[in-house]
């Protein structure tokens, strides 16, 4: 069935590095990828996404690429503040299909230290 | 600023109890999907609902579980019977016409079964 991968589990890095999270899908019909942050005893936001028509795309200090032939998305945030710790989720969806599952990774957890 | 609204945060229930979890989409959303995320992992697809219908319940159990989303009201998941393993968050999303939408999700029911 479907299946979404993301690595690292685990992400720790100084304030004003970049952290990358990269996450691939196995169904090659998939053609939607959100990205969602959840914080402590709250629910997943939405943060960016991208659609399979589209290689990259940026918002402020936050950038999803897609490449569709290997099946890989990766999550780039720049200049990394102490607010943008959290565990962060990709999913993946084929929007064509009669179903709105979106199949999420396992997520990472984000840590920045000041 | 009316997200995603569910309720009630925290539930406790003994085993062998009912569970009732509410959901109230964003004004103006008509697509709603409830998932689950057991401690430690990410979520997991449960059901998609349109207005009066279910249109995807591959991932609900056959049992004890339910959903609906009626013409007035919030949508509705019910757990019979519950079990010490139904322990879990359950979290609501919504999307506006057409399937092919972002989901925004609300903060989730925090379900315990003592």
């Amino acid at each position: 069935g479907e299946n979404v991968e993301q690595h690292p589990s685990t992400l720790s890095v100084q304030e004003g590095d970049s952290a990358v999270i990269k996450c691939t899908y196995s169904d090659s019909a998939s053609n939607y990828f959100p990205w969602y942050k959840q914080e402590l005893g709250k629910g997943p936001q939405l943060i960016i996404d991208i659609r399979s028509n589209v290689g990259e795309k940026k918002d402020q200090r936050i950038a999803v690429t897609l490449n569709k032939t290997a099946k890989h998305f990766s999550l780039h945030i720049t200049e990394t503040q102490p607010e943008d710790s959290a565990v962060y989720f990709c999913a993946a969806i084929t929007f064509s299909s009669n179903t709105g599952k979106l199949i999420f990774g396992q997520g990472t957890t984000l840590q920045v230290k000041p | 600023n009316a997200g995603v609204m569910q309720n009630p945060r925290h539930l406790v229930r003994r085993r062998g109890q009912e569970a009732r979890l509410r959901c109230s989409p964003m004004k103006g959303h008509s697509h709603v999907y409830w998932y689950r995320q057991l401690p430690e992992e990410g979520l997991k697809f449960m059901v998609y609902l349109q207005k009066e219908n279910i249109i995807d319940e591959s991932g609900m159990p056959k049992e004890r579980f339910s959903a609906e989303f009626p013409k007035e009201g919030p949508s509705i998941l019910r757990i019979q019977q519950v079990v010490r393993g139904d322990s879990a968050a359950y979290f609501c999303a919504s999307s506006p016409q057409g399937r092919d939408q972002p989901q925004h999700f609300g903060d989730g029911t925090r379900l315990s079964i003592l």
